[in-house]
């Protein structure tokens, strides 16, 4: 059984460049959640994807999308690239959308820089 | 809204030592508390998670915690820390309904002397 994994590792982009970021979930599980984690914070909720549909979202402008495809694999997508939005960004794949209780499984992370 | 609170930023601890990680959760319904840990370059990890009934969760890693409604708290407990326990450790909570959303803190970070 595989874990989560995402790419790139690690990107460099200028500012108003677009970027797309990529995750494969967990075998098995069809829920994929998207977090920020900015230097110094903890990781704070982007959107959640169920199914190919996204089912909830955290403060972020609509400039962050994201897709999620038939083997659950997903993507994460900024337009408009901002000094702000250097991060590391976290995927995290679960067996069930709405449950709190589920366990969610990291990632390790894609580390973007805006220059 | 749900929110974390971890007042420690950072905490040094001798090896061998007993510890202690403080959090605080501001949330109106059931919480859903969560700790994970993150080490250098790597993802975050799930210590354990409390849903529901006994208070004192047993986690990996010789990890445990206690909830604590009356303080709105869900402290983690090591009794003897490891040079390997060196890392950041993030409380969260869960919102408990349609999808599911985590709230995390702003992390501790742990370091262990010799």
């Amino acid at each position: 059984e595989t874990g989560v994994t995402q790419s790139p590792t690690h990107l460099i982009k200028t500012r108003g460049q677009q970027v797309t970021l990529r995750c494969s979930s967990q075998s098995g599980h069809n829920t994929v959640s998207w977090y920020q984690q900015a230097l110094g914070q903890g990781p704070q909720f982007i959107f959640q994807y169920y199914r190919e549909e996204e089912n909830g979202r955290g403060n972020f402008p609509p400039r962050f999308s994201g897709l999620q495809f038939p083997n659950y694999s997903s993507e994460l997508n900024v337009n408009a690239l901002e000094l702000d939005d250097s991060a590391l960004y976290l995927c995290a794949s679960s067996l069930n959308r709405g449950s709190s209780t589920d366990t969610q499984y990291f990632g390790p992370g894609t580390r973007l820089t805006v220059l | 809204a749900q929110s974390v609170t971890q007042p420690d930023i950072h905490i040094t601890v001798s090896e061998g030592a007993s510890l202690e990680l403080r959090c605080n959760y501001s949330y109106g319904a059931t919480p859903y508390l969560f700790w994970y840990v993150q080490s250098p370059g790597q993802g975050l990890q799930l210590l354990l998670k409390y849903f529901s009934g006994d208070t004192l969760v047993q986690g990996i890693k010789g990890f445990e915690a206690e909830f604590k409604r009356s303080q709105s708290s869900f402290n983690l407990r090591k009794p003897s820390v490891h040079w390997s326990d060196a890392a950041e450790y993030f409380c969260a909570v869960g919102y408990s309904g349609g999808y599911q959303k985590v709230t995390f803190g702003i992390g501790t970070k742990l370091q262990v002397i010799p």
